[in-house]
């Protein structure tokens, strides 16, 4: 039971690049969300999605896209990094408990 | 959401209780209370949740007063491993906003 995974663990980009972080749960749980945390500060949630085929915005969701096909995945796509994207991203899901499971982040550099 | 305030950092020796207040005053009536907690650079870690009683697992306790405007987390023991920012956080559905949380130390 591995829990939340992410990967790459680490990811370097230009200005302008594309790509795509990965998450996945084996916990069944519906609900997963994305979070970035830059330096020094707290959490803010990018995108959300309660269930499979439907997603939501959240604080900060320029720049970003998401979609979930399967109950275990929820993929976060950088559509053009920009260097204001540099963050550790965090990936998290929650089941009927209430209790949210965290990743242990992405931390992406854009330069 | 209702809006949580915490103080940005504390010291605690070890050993000791940690007491971290939360302020959180126009909490609405079916709001829970949640805390979290964040090792150095890792994925933050649930600890407790409550609604309006006070609540207590293997981790800590969590009091809330009786009007719900504020409550705080209890660390019975504090350890060296318990230094971390702690976020307090009041949800009643849907996603879960993170503050700054507190930053707390403990010093041996």
């Amino acid at each position: 039971n591995a829990g939340v995974t992410q990967t790459p663990k680490f990811q370097v980009l230009k200005t302008g690049q594309s790509m795509t972080l990965q998450c996945a749960q084996d916990m069944n749980h519906e609900y997963m969300s994305w979070y970035r945390q830059d330096p020094g500060m707290g959490l803010r949630l990018i995108h959300y999605s309660v269930g499979a085929g439907i997603t939501d915005q959240g604080e900060v969701p320029n720049g970003y896209n998401v979609s979930r096909s399967t109950t275990e995945d929820f993929p976060l796509r950088l559509l053009s990094a920009a260097p204001s994207q540099t963050s550790v991203y965090f990936c998290a899901t929650r089941g009927r408990t209430d209790t949210q499971y965290f990743g242990p982040g992405t931390r992406l550099t854009v330069l | 959401d209702a809006k949580t305030t915490q103080p940005t950092s504390m010291d605690c020796a070890e050993g000791r209780a940690a007491n971290l207040p939360c302020n959180h005053s126009t909490i609405s009536g079916n709001e829970y209370v949640y805390w979290y907690r964040q090792i150095h650079s890792q994925g933050p870690q649930y600890i407790i949740h409550g609604l309006k009683n006070n609540e207590t697992n293997e981790m800590a306790s969590l009091i809330i007063t009786e009007d719900r405007k504020s409550s705080t987390l209890i660390l019975p023991h504090a350890t060296l491993r318990d230094t971390a920012v702690y976020y307090c956080i009041v949800r009643v559905a849907g996603d879960m906003r993170f503050g700054a949380g507190t930053r707390l130390t403990v010093k041996p």
